[in-house]
């Protein structure tokens, strides 16, 4: 299967402790998206990669999560000292570099966050 | 950011029906693209559309990119249960083409 791949699909987690989830996005595309969605909401974009440079983060973004794409192919992002209101599924999608393709972007089947 | 509205916010229909959802939005879009998610699941691409006017089909699925370039429509035809799901439009937007979303479409289809 050559689609997106996330991992983990399920993550529970106490209130405080540290998460990483990690995306393998496409082999050919190169830019990398990352995406929260919560309950009776549509994705919400949250970082946005071209190669191995983050260039784009959105407010949503608190100063708690970060995201890393270290060599341009897979990316991981880290949630610090989790909330409650980090639960919800963490969405990655990838697109090609150039041409219609570059409007198209294939979602991973999500991480499911968990905050008790 | 960008709003997309989508209607209905559900529907319930029959095994074999045809069904219309529409997106709109306030601001204009020259990419409308159409996702469907199942539970658990990401959002899979359907169809996308790149021209004011254009109509596309993807087997039973039909969707339209609006002249105005402020809506799209899609359309089910002889729905059956794997239809079931939410339906999403997106649109991207800005130097990065990050997608924006409306609320979705949610399709439930009695056998």
């Amino acid at each position: 299967d050559t689609g997106v791949s996330q991992d983990p699909r399920h993550k529970i987690t106490k209130r405080g402790q540290n998460v990483t989830f990690r995306c393998d996005p496409i082999s050919e595309h190169n830019r990398l998206y990352w995406y929260r969605q919560t309950l009776g909401q549509g994705p919400e974009f949250l970082t946005y990669f071209q190669n191995e440079a983050q260039l784009e983060k959105s407010r949503l973004l608190s100063d708690r999560f970060s995201a890393e794409r270290p060599k341009g192919s897979f990316s991981t992002l880290e949630i610090q000292r989790t909330e409650q209101g980090d639960s919800a599924m963490y969405l990655c999608a990838s697109s090609l570099p150039t041409g219609a393709g570059l409007f198209e972007q294939y979602f991973g089947p999500g991480t499911r966050l968990t905050v008790t | 950011g960008q709003q997309l509205n989508q209607s209905p916010q559900s529907m319930f229909i029959q095994e074999g029906e045809d069904v219309s959802m529409n997106c709109t939005s306030s601001s204009i879009f020259n990419t409308w693209l159409w996702y469907k998610q199942d539970p658990g699941e990401g959002p899979v691409l359907l169809i996308a559309l790149y021209k004011a006017g254009e109509l596309t089909s993807n087997g039973r699925l039909t969707a339209q990119f609006g002249i105005t370039r402020k809506d799209s429509f899609l359309n089910i035809s002889a729905s059956i249960p794997s239809d079931v799901g939410i339906y999403f439009c997106a649109g991207p937007w800005g130097s990065n083409y990050k997608l924006t979303f409306g609320k979705g479409t949610l399709l439930t289809v009695n056998p």
